[in-house]
């Protein structure tokens, strides 16, 4: 079955330590986002990537970094500089070309810092 | 920029009840329109999308018309069921932007009793 796979679904880590969120897609897509979910405030993206090697950064990024070494990969690390790193975190992808855009998600990872 | 607000929830229905989430945007030019839903622990799914003026999207007795005069793009259902019950988002790219680079509304949470 297609589709994109996060992992872990939660995750737990100490303040001040650098954790990485896993996002893998089998759908052959050539972009890939990253956004974050806080309660009442939709998604803000953080970064996105068109294709391999390269990314830009969204609305928030500050305190997050990625990479795309890969095309089926573009994993997430929230770094100690992020000041409210727990939240819902959501990695999405789409065909390059598709002139409807439509995002695919994946079941996202739930962070925890405390 | 661009922004969507969406009518502020929580909305709560009996089932069978009508169903209307009222989304409004702010953008240049003609953007495409979304809604997604998601369900409690899950990523996103699209759930129906307009592309330009006038187009009606419609999904699994949900529809949407993307209303140009009014900036709109309101979401209804005539008998809603508690399978229903999700968290509604609406979105738009806007034209002339970076590949699906969406805005996301704060989404509506509802709630469908038997």
């Amino acid at each position: 079955d297609g589709g994109i796979t996060q992992s872990p679904k939660y995750l737990f880590r100490k303040e001040g330590q650098n954790v990485t969120l896993s996002c893998e897609q089998n759908l052959n897509h050539d972009a890939m986002y990253w956004y974050r979910q806080d309660p009442g405030q939709g998604l803000r993206l953080i970064y996105y990537s068109q294709i391999v090697n390269d990314f830009q950064k969204g609305d928030i990024a500050e305190g997050y970094s990625v990479s795309r070494e890969k095309k089926e990969s573009f994993p997430l690390t929230v770094t100690s500089a992020q000041k409210n790193p727990t939240a819902f975190y959501l990695c999405a992808s789409s065909i390059r070309e598709d002139r409807s855009y439509e995002q695919y998600f994946g079941p996202g990872t739930r962070l925890t810092v405390t | 920029g661009n922004s969507v607000t969406q009518m502020e929830g929580p909305v709560t229905l009996s089932e069978e009840a009508f169903l209307t989430i009222n989304c409004t945007y702010t953008a240049t030019g003609y953007p495409s329109l979304f809604w997604y839903v998601q369900y409690p622990g899950e990523g996103l799914q699209l759930l129906l999308k307009a592309t330009k003026a006038d187009d009606k999207g419609s999904n699994k007795g949900f529809e949407a018309t993307y209303r140009k005069e009014t900036t709109s793009f309101h979401l209804e259902k005539g008998s809603v069921q508690v399978s229903d019950s999700a968290v509604y988002f609406c979105a738009l790219k806007a034209s002339g932007t970076s590949y699906g680079k969406l805005t996301f509304g704060q989404g509506t949470i509802l709630t469908v009793h038997p």
